[in-house]
């Protein structure tokens, strides 16, 4: 089956170090994003990308970088510079760039600070 | 500015009662709308979406959503609730840039 594959599951991090989110989705999707989910603030979008090597900042981008080297995959990583990184990240897709498609959810990845 | 605001932050619903989620947006269009349903420590799942037409749109486990224009609402129904219904539901509102607005979610507890 078809979908959006995001790893680890749960992940820690010490202070002063980077880490990084894998996601991967075989939905031969275009567009792909990236979300931090907070208690109470909904989703938040951080970076998103509609084509190969090409990305956008989204609403949260500071202290994040990501990378678009292959359709299938769109790494987050989480620098230093993020202070409070505590959060559950989702990652989803899209068939286009339009919006009238609806995006397509990974199962998340939850970051704690150790 | 663009919005979703979900007024509810909590609504209590017990079992086989009907549901109603409040959702109004900000745009000076008719946007693309959506409503996902969130279980703990997982993705987002999609229940419907509403484009253009019929203003009623019918989704998946029994959802219904009313597009309001004039109201600048998009309200989740269902006729009776579930146990396994639990979960929170966020509504989203997309321009047309490719880009998703979301409200911040309102879990529904479900009462036995």
């Amino acid at each position: 089956d078809g979908g959006i594959t995001q790893s680890p599951k749960y992940l820690f991090r010490k202070e002063g170090q980077n880490v990084t989110l894998s996601c991967e989705q075989n939905l031969n999707h275009d567009a792909m994003y990236w979300y931090r989910q907070d208690p109470g603030q909904g989703l938040r979008l951080i970076y998103y990308s509609q084509i190969v090597n090409d990305f956008q900042k989204g609403d949260i981008a500071e202290g994040y970088s990501v990378s678009r080297e292959k359709k299938e995959s769109f790494p987050l990583t989480v620098t230093s510079a993020q202070k409070n990184p505590t959060a559950f990240y989702l990652c989803a897709s899209s068939t286009d760039r339009v919006g009238d498609q609806p995006q397509h959810f990974g199962d998340g990845t939850r970051l704690s600070i150790l | 500015a663009q919005s979703v605001t979900q007024p509810d932050i909590h609504i209590t619903v017990s079992e086989g009662a009907s549901l109603e989620l409040r959702c109004n947006y900000s745009y000076g269009a008719t946007p693309y709308l959506f409503w996902y349903v969130q279980s703990p420590g997982q993705g987002l799942q999609l229940l419907l979406k509403y484009f253009s037409g019929d203003t009623l749109v019918q989704g998946i486990k029994g959802f219904e959503a009313e597009f309001k224009r004039s109201q600048s609402s998009f309200n989740l129904r269902k006729p009776s609730v579930h146990w396994s219904d639990a979960a929170e539901y966020f509504c989203a509102m997309n321009s047309g840039y490719s880009t998703l607005t979301f409200g911040k979610g309102t879990m529904l507890l479900v009462s036995p």
